[in-house]
């Protein structure tokens, strides 16, 4: 199996504090994991990749001091929305990368994502 | 730039159609990969299929079929006997090798709906 599981699945916060929201691979190990962001009847957008045990990397636009990531573990990484205004508010998925066992083929898999709302 | 296109913004049937969803990509890569997920009103993306690049091979799951044909670089979906829980926004995605690894570009997604 591969299950990846996301908490909280909502949360309404005050224009300000800070959110963490965190992504956990259940039953396999992802030295990658990967956060997207998903606006109303939209496609995903990439904001960062985890790096187990290094610095995320993130996209064009994205800025690294306003979304703190961190992956502390072969399970979990977390995204932290710091200092959030209503403009943050949002879907936010996470994947984990798995690798097929003796290739070099991976798939996503994403967790069931975050609904952030700031007021 | 790899580029994913779902040209159907929405499609609406009626139940135990056959509908097919369509993607087109762009890509200079020779070793690529794509994929179908599926959202469902829920959020969470279900991942559907893989398909490498070296393997042109259609694929049949239950009522799920994939036609891959690189000629054209197009890799549709279709659902036959369609069911209401089939409604949902599906995504095509294909992966890209950048600085060693590999992250997926999106289409714009499908949302379908299945009418009782």
């Amino acid at each position: 199996g591969a299950v990846v599981s996301q908490h909280p699945s909502r949360v309404i916060c005050k224009s300000g504090t800070s959110v963490k929201i965190e992504c956990r691979s259940l039953d396999f190990q992802a030295t990658t994991m990967f956060w997207y962001r998903q606006f109303p009847k939209q496609s995903l957008m990439l904001m960062a990749t985890s790096n187990e045990g290094s610095k995320a990397t993130y996209e064009q636009g994205v800025e690294k001091d306003k979304f703190l990531i961190n992956h502390a573990s072969l399970t979990l990484s977390t995204l932290t929305v710091t200092s959030a205004h209503p403009e943050d508010s949002s879907f936010y998925i996470c994947s984990a990368r798995k690798w097929i066992p003796g290739t070099s083929e991976e798939t996503q898999y994403f967790g069931p994502g975050t609904r952030l709302l700031v007021l | 730039a790899q580029k994913v296109t779902q040209a159907q913004t929405e499609i609406s049937v009626v139940e135990k159609e056959d509908v097919t969803l369509d993607c087109v990509y762009e890509t200079r890569d020779t070793t690529y990969y794509l994929f179908w997920y599926k959202q469902p009103p829920s959020g969470e993306l279900v991942f559907l299929i893989r398909r490498n690049s070296f393997d042109e091979q259609n694929e049949i799951s239950g009522r799920y079929s994939w036609n891959f044909q690189k000629s054209t670089s197009s890799f549709n979906f279709t659902i036959t006997a369609s069911q209401v829980v089939d409604s949902a926004v599906y995504f095509c995605a294909l992966s890209e090798v950048y600085q060693g690894a590999q992250k997926l570009v999106f289409g714009q997604g499908t949302r379908l709906t299945i009418n009782p």
